[in-house]
């Protein structure tokens, strides 16, 4: 059981340029986030889907796309890279407990933007 | 939309010492509190959880308490050994600054135990 899997762990990207992190999760959750982590600041959601076909916008979404035509997939885009996008991201897949909801985080993808 | 606060934002104990975190949550209508793991190199993983109607829980060497009124809980971590060493982070599950209901994540703590 691979649980929540994230492609690729490292890039670096120019100014300018665009690419896509790849997520997919095995465990059949509806629900999907992606966060990221910049240091000592804790995790900020950037986007999330409550289903295929159906994505909205976290806390800092600026700069960002997703879609979610799979249950299984839910990659984030970034088009325009800057500066202020290098951080650690984290997708997340997760299934509701009717009070709250677990979360079961990928391995993250280091990105650096110079 | 929800805040939550987390202290210390580092802390070191000797190995067989305990560990206490604590956070702070805003929203009072805040009904769900995890606790999540994060070592080195790797995505956080919960490792407890307590909801509202439930003051304390425990598994083995950690343990989580919640006082509703003053809207704070923590993290006790007791024999404390080298592979606790990580950082911590406290969620509450509300009403995010994005208007959805979503977790919102304290800044968390490194924890390091010292042989």
């Amino acid at each position: 059981n691979a649980g929540v899997t994230q492609t690729p762990k490292f890039r670096i990207l120019k100014i300018g340029q665009s690419m896509t992190l790849q997520c997919a999760q095995d465990m059949n959750h509806n629900y999907m986030y992606w966060y990221r982590q910049d240091p000592g600041m804790g995790l900020k959601l950037i986007y999330y889907s409550v289903g295929a076909g159906i994505t909205d916008k976290g806390e800092v979404p600026n700069g960002y796309n997703v879609s979610r035509s799979t249950t299984e997939d839910f990659p984030l885009r970034l088009e325009l890279a800057a500066p202020s996008q290098t951080s650690v991201y984290f997708c997340a897949s997760s299934y509701m407990t009717g009070q709250g909801e677990k979360l079961f985080f990928g391995s993250g993808t280091q990105l650096s933007v110079l | 939309g929800e805040n939550v606060e987390q202290h210390p934002s580092t802390l070191s104990v000797q190995e067989g010492d305990s560990a206490v975190i604590k956070c702070t949550y805003s929203d009072s209508a805040s009904n769900y509190f995890p606790w999540y793991k994060q070592e080195l190199g790797k995505g956080p993983q919960l490792i407890i959880d307590i909801r509202s109607n439930v003051g304390e829980k425990k598994d083995q060497r950690i343990a989580v308490t919640l006082n509703k009124t003053a809207k704070h809980f923590s993290l006790h971590i007791t024999e404390t050994q080298p592979e606790d060493s990580a950082v911590y982070f406290c969620a509450a599950f509300g009403l995010s600054g994005a208007g959805s209901y979503q977790l919102t994540f304290g800044k968390g703590t490194k924890l390091s135990v010292i042989p």
